[in-house]
């Protein structure tokens, strides 16, 4: 299985600031074939489900606020809030598709 | 609006059986796949489980295989996990989530709420 690993576990950001977070993976989440990263990412709130952020490593969603952006390729990933918000506290999961099981990193808690 | 739906949650015995269901509104449910996704209390996020469009093609996470058996009802919109042999390490909340049409494997870009299982004597 790939393993996820997502660094910090926790970061407390000022509001307007910046916050990044890294995702690595065991393998490679590149598929050669079509050259894109089988690599999502997920905010949850508390005592919600996941919402999609992230696809395609850097493909925002529909609805998703621009501040949220996807970079990295292969087996470093980066997810970046650009100017945090108050509603942007929640914990962060990377996951990659590209292989099953698809897999998960363990998350990273976000707070002002 | 799409909408996903969980339901059969509940408390029960170690090596107790309980069959979830999730049912999909909104959008074509035959021609997604369709998977189910746990939570342990204050953990992260593991893949349990996943079934193709018509319910010819299934997979499990080795953790589960043998013991869960997942199916869907087209007609009826509703997807299924039927859990047996239930070990303290299956409580969990288990949320159903809609795959990218044609993708096997892929991002979720719809969750339900979320059912909590509760394996306890």
């Amino acid at each position: 299985d790939i393993v996820m690993t997502q660094s910090p576990d926790s970061l407390a950001v000022s509001l307007g600031e910046r916050a990044t977070i890294n995702c690595k993976s065991s393998q490679s989440v590149l598929y050669s074939s079509n050259n894109k990263d089988y690599l999502a990412w997920y905010q949850q709130k508390s005592g919600q489900p996941p919402k999609l952020l992230i696809y395609w490593a850097s493909t925002r969603e529909s609805g998703v606020p621009d501040r949220f952006s996807g970079s990295g390729s292969g087996t470093h990933f980066t997810l970046t809030i650009s100017s945090l918000q108050a509603e942007d506290v929640a914990v962060y999961f990377c996951q990659q598709y590209v292989s099953a099981p698809q897999t998960f990193g363990q998350g990273t808690r976000v707070e002002i | 609006e799409v909408q996903l739906a969980e339901s059969g949650g509940g408390l029960v015995q170690p090596g107790g059986s309980l069959r979830l269901s999730c049912a999909a509104s909104g959008f074509t449910f035959g021609g997604d796949w369709m998977h189910w996704v746990r939570q342990a209390p204050g953990k992260g996020l593991v893949w349990v489980s996943r079934i193709n469009d018509d319910g010819t093609s299934t997979y499990y996470a080795d953790f589960v295989k043998g013991r869960f058996t997942i199916s869907r009802d087209n007609a009826k919109n509703t997807l299924y996990l039927q859990m047996s042999s239930l070990t303290a390490e299956d409580t969990a909340v288990y949320f159903c989530a809609r795959g990218k049409p044609g993708y096997s494997d892929s991002w979720y870009d719809y969750w339900g709420q979320g059912i909590p299982v509760t394996v306890s004597s």
